[in-house]
């Protein structure tokens, strides 16, 4: 079954470094970009940026460079989020997508998201 | 990079069509035609609806239709049924190399 599960959800402190997963199953994962999408409570959706799994080619928003960093594991067909340092504004459901379309820009399959909560 | 502007909400009543407009620049929106269109019900994760515009995803009603004209795209859904209240969101790939979400419309159904 073509699917994206990711991680459960977590609760964190300021500070703390997470590490949060993106499992794909039911296609070729190497040859299809992830897209990571933040949503903070009762907002819309941002664009944090892309990893390709067959080279682990990276785009990072500008607004996210330097916060968080994306990774893969081909082997287990699986893409993290992570960050080093956590803020309280990290709160937030985060999704990842698989990216198709010539400009990456059309997502046609997402995760079911995994909500952080960062307490101060 | 700042959102594209969507309408905050949009209503209707059922079998009515609606329009939700998605505005731009010539940076994004005016640049190509990599316009997408999602529908997020609440908790939900999104889902797509169209792509390039106006390509209907796998499996989505065509009820739903998306255009472009200048800096702006637009998604109606003619038809309106009680299920189509949800968020929607536009977002288009940009002269950056990067991809920015409109600010989200709700959707109504009366």
């Amino acid at each position: 079954e073509l699917q994206l599960a990711q991680s459960g959800a977590e609760v964190k402190k300021a500070g703390e470094s997470l590490r949060i997963s993106c499992e794909a199953s039911g296609y070729n994962f190497s040859r299809y970009w992830i897209a990571w999408v933040r949503q903070m409570p009762g907002k819309g959706l941002e664009w944090m940026g892309i990893v390709y799994p067959g080279d682990s080619d990276t785009r990072y928003s500008p607004s996210f460079q330097g916060h968080v960093t994306f990774s893969v594991d081909t082997s287990i067909t699986t893409a993290f989020l992570q960050w080093s340092s956590l803020q309280a504004s990290d709160t937030a459901m985060y999704f990842c997508a698989r990216g198709v379309g010539i400009g990456v820009d059309t997502f046609d399959l997402w995760g079911q998201g995994t909500l952080v909560t960062i307490s101060s | 990079q700042s959102a594209l502007a969507q309408p905050a909400s949009v209503s209707g009543s059922p079998g009515q069509s609606l329009t939700i407009s998605c505005t731009g620049t010539s940076s994004d929106i005016g640049a190509y035609n990599y316009v997408s269109w999602y529908q997020q019900h609440p908790g939900k994760a999104p889902k797509l609806l169209i792509y390039d515009v106006s390509n209907r995803a796998s499996g989505v009603s065509d009820r739903f239709s998306g255009s472009k004209s200048g800096n702006t795209a637009s998604l109606t859904i003619s038809g309106l049924q009680a299920d189509d209240e949800a968020d929607y969101y536009c977002s288009s790939y940009t002269t950056r190399r990067t991809l920015v979400f409109g600010s989200g419309a709700k959707v109504t159904v009366l």
